[in-house]
C-alpha cells in the first residue's frame, strides 16, 4: 500500500510566520504535488516535482515555495503566512508516467 | 481553459438507494478520467477510465465513460452510511498530465 503522510494534521500560524508543511511518501514515487482544497474551488495545484531538486509552478503558486532534497520528502513553504492562504493542503505523489495520485490525509491550515 | 463539472452539488439519499454521480469535461487533449472518495481524510483513488463504454466495477460501485459527449457517470448501488464522502472526479490533461479536478459530489446517506 501506499503511504503518503504529511508532518501535521491541524496547524495554526500567524500573519507573517514561515509556515513549512512536510510531505513523505514510502513509495519509491517520482512525482509528488502540493494541492490547497477550498469550499466551491476544489483541488488546485500548487507546485509539483518531476524528480529531486526539480520543481515546477503548479496554477496557483503565488505566495509559496517548494523543496524537495530527498526523492521521498517534498516540503512546502510558506515564505510569509496571510489569511487568504488558510485551507486544506493535500500532497500527492506517483509513480512516473502514470496517472493515478496518492494523497496524503492533508493539513488544515489557519493564518490568523 | 480546461474545466470540469459535477453534478450534483450535494445529495442526501437513504440506505439502500442507489446513487448516480455526474461529471461532465471540457480538456484538451483528454488522457484519462479519475474518479476520488474523499471521507474526513485522503481522498482514495477509485477508478481511472480511458476508454469510452468500457465499465469500471468494483463491488456496489462502477463507473463508466462517454468520450464522445464528454462525460462520466459513477454509479452506487445499495448505498450505506459508510458511503458518505465527497466524490471527486478528475480528468488528465495529456500534454501537462496534470489532473484538473471538479469542485465534487457532497453523498450523505442516512440510516
Amino acid at each position: 500500500d501506499v503511504k503518503v503522510t504529511q508532518s501535521s494534521r491541524y496547524l495554526v500560524k500567524r500573519t507573517g510566520e514561515k509556515v513549512f508543511l512536510e510531505c513523505v511518501q514510502d513509495m519509491d514515487h517520482e512525482n509528488m504535488f502540493w494541492y490547497r482544497q477550498d469550499p466551491g474551488l476544489g483541488l488546485r495545484l500548487i507546485y509539483f516535482s518531476y524528480d529531486v531538486k526539480m520543481k515546477e509552478k503548479g496554477d496557483i503558486p503565488e505566495g509559496y515555495s517548494v523543496s524537495r532534497e530527498k526523492k521521498e520528502r517534498f516540503s512546502l513553504i510558506l515564505e510569509s503566512a496571510s489569511t487568504n492562504q488558510t485551507s486544506m493542503y493535500l500532497c500527492a505523489s506517483r509513480v512516473g508516467g502514470a496517472y493515478e495520485q496518492y494523497f496524503g490525509p492533508g493539513t488544515r491550515l489557519t493564518v490568523t | 481553459e480546461d474545466k470540469v463539472v459535477q453534478s450534483p452539488l450535494s445529495l442526501v439519499v437513504h440506505e439502500g438507494d442507489t446513487v448516480t454521480l455526474n461529471c461532465s469535461y471540457e480538456v484538451t487533449n483528454f488522457r484519462s478520467l479519475l474518479w476520488y472518495k474523499q471521507e474526513k481524510k485522503a481522498p482514495t483513488f477509485l477508478f481511472m477510465l480511458t476508454s469510452s463504454g468500457i465499465e469500471k466495477k468494483s463491488g456496489r460501485l462502477s463507473s463508466i465513460l462517454d468520450k464522445k459527449e464528454l462525460f462520466s457517470i459513477l454509479n452506487i448501488t445499495a448505498t450505506q452510511t459508510g458511503d458518505s464522502a465527497v466524490y471527486l472526479c478528475a480528468v488528465v490533461n495529456g500534454a501537462t498530465n496534470k489532473l484538473i479536478f471538479g469542485t465534487g459530489t457532497l453523498l450523505a446517506v442516512q440510516p
